[in-house]
């Protein structure tokens, strides 16, 4: 199984423009995460689903949107791109109930210049 | 004012040693804790979990909880330079359906 599949692992954008990152889990979990993660300040939540259909924001969600395509699928997207975007974003699953803790994906390190 | 909150570090501590790292956390209500490692460039691995209070042992490691106190440590015993890593404290807060609030995470050096 892979487990947590994050694209891309790394990405350099100019300010302004968009893009998307990719999620896709194979244990069958009902939520799933995205976290932002800068030296300093930990792992912080942006988005969360806790199941298919369903999306909430977390502590910091302006600047980005997400969307879940499917129970295996959950992408995240930013429109206009800032240096403040500057990031390692990491993916996460669940089984929903959050009592097993959540499997991460390998991360993917933006620059935004 | 951080819900979860741990030493930022670094620990440093001699091969062979028991490393001790600490988290508290805000919420008297929150009822699962975990502990991950995130070695340099890499993503947070789970290696312990822990619901009641008291000790809970998994080879090398041992999470103690202690919900009057609002604390969770994790143990390490005979530390190897491979320990090397930060270790995060993750929390569900409050006994609701909520997502795990992390904190900044502990720098563990061990020393050979």
């Amino acid at each position: 199984n892979a487990g947590v599949t994050q694209t891309p692992k790394f990405q350099v954008l100019k300010t302004g423009q968009s893009m998307t990152l990719q999620c896709a889990q194979d244990m069958n979990h009902n939520s799933m995460y995205w976290y932002r993660q800068d030296p300093g300040m930990g792992l912080r939540l942006i988005y969360y689903s806790a199941s298919e259909g369903t999306t909430d924001k977390g502590e910091v969600p302006n600047g980005y949107n997400v969307s879940r395509l499917n129970k295996r699928e959950f992408s995240l997207r930013l429109e206009s791109a800032a240096p403040s975007q500057t990031s390692v974003y990491f993916c996460a699953s669940g089984m929903g109930q959050d009592y097993y803790g959540y499997t991460f994906g390998s991360g993917t390190r933006l620059t935004v210049v | 004012q951080k819900e979860v909150e741990q030493n930022s570090g670094p620990l440093s501590v001699p091969e062979g040693a028991i490393a001790s790292l600490n988290c508290t956390y805000s919420d008297r209500g929150s009822q699962s804790f975990f502990w991950y490692r995130q070695y340099s460039g890499k993503s947070p691995e789970l290696i312990m979990s822990i619901y009641s209070n008291g000790d809970k042992e998994d080879g090398r490691f041992t999470a103690q909880l202690n919900k009057a106190s609002q604390y969770v440590s994790l143990l390490i015993r005979d530390s190897q330079p491979s320990d090397s890593a930060t270790y995060l404290c993750a929390v569900i807060l409050n006994s609701g359906n909520t997502p795990l609030v992390f904190g900044k995470g502990t720098r563990l050096s061990v020393i050979a």
